[in-house]
């Protein structure tokens, strides 16, 4: 199985920091990496898709990267409502995988 | 719109079986793969597997092999998951989600499932 290995844990920044989550993957997955956004008592909402396409309806200060096998994503400017847990998902091979979760905080 | 609508919150005891539901609305059911996801209190997203619905075949990730059956209503656009002989460790809230290609871009609300004695 893929492993994803998520980091960090958990986050805590001020309004309008820059903050990045990484996503290293255990083996090659391409760029099929998402990112979900989970609020809580909610379901995951997509956020990032083929590692660096935003979803419809996402606000642009969100955006994914890659560099070798990293994924970023990365909020340009952190605003209040951006509080959540934060998971990717590699979609290349069965069984998907998901990272372990990123919790952000707002300072 | 597109909507995943899933079945209310279970209690239920050890031994037990549950089955519940993901009825799909603004889309055409069968274009779209289902796949199942769980998460259990204070945890992380786990994959179950998915269920192609033109089909009705079902794939399941190797730690929801056994008592873990999807299936379809195709004609009410519906995909259900049931657990049978349920252990304290299935509680948790199982989440569906329709799969673009892989890309699981929709999902339900979740369902919480609760084993208690």
């Amino acid at each position: 199985d893929i492993q994803m290995t998520q980091s960090p844990s958990s986050l805590s920044a001020s309004l309008g920091d820059r903050v990045t989550i990484t996503c290293r993957a255990s083996q090659d997955i391409g760029n099929y990496l998402s990112w979900f956004q989970q609020k809580p008592g909610k379901s995951p909402r997509l956020m990032i898709y083929g590692a660096t396409n935003l979803e419809d309806g996402v606000p642009s200060r969100f955006s994914g990267s890659r560099s070798g096998s990293d994924y970023s994503l990365t909020i340009s400017s952190l605003e209040s409502e951006d509080t959540a847990i934060y998971y990717c998902l590699q979609y290349d091979k069965y069984p998907l995988t998901f990272g372990s979760g990123t919790k952000l905080e707002i300072k | 719109q597109i909507q995943l609508v899933q079945s209310g919150p279970e209690l239920k005891k050890p031994g037990e079986s549950v089955k519940i539901s993901c009825k799909a609305s603004g889309y055409t059911f069968t274009d779209y793969a289902m796949h199942w996801v769980k998460q259990a209190p204070g945890k992380g997203l786990k994959w179950m597997g998915w269920i192609n619905t033109y089909t009705g075949k079902p794939t399941y990730a190797d730690d929801f092999k056994g008592r873990f059956v999807f299936s379809l209503e195709a004609s009410a656009s519906t995909a259900n998951l049931q657990i049978s002989n349920l252990k304290n460790e299935d509680t948790a809230t199982y989440f569906c989600a329709r799969s673009s290609g892989v890309l699981l871009d929709y999902w339900g609300q979740g369902v919480m499932v609760t084993v208690s004695s």
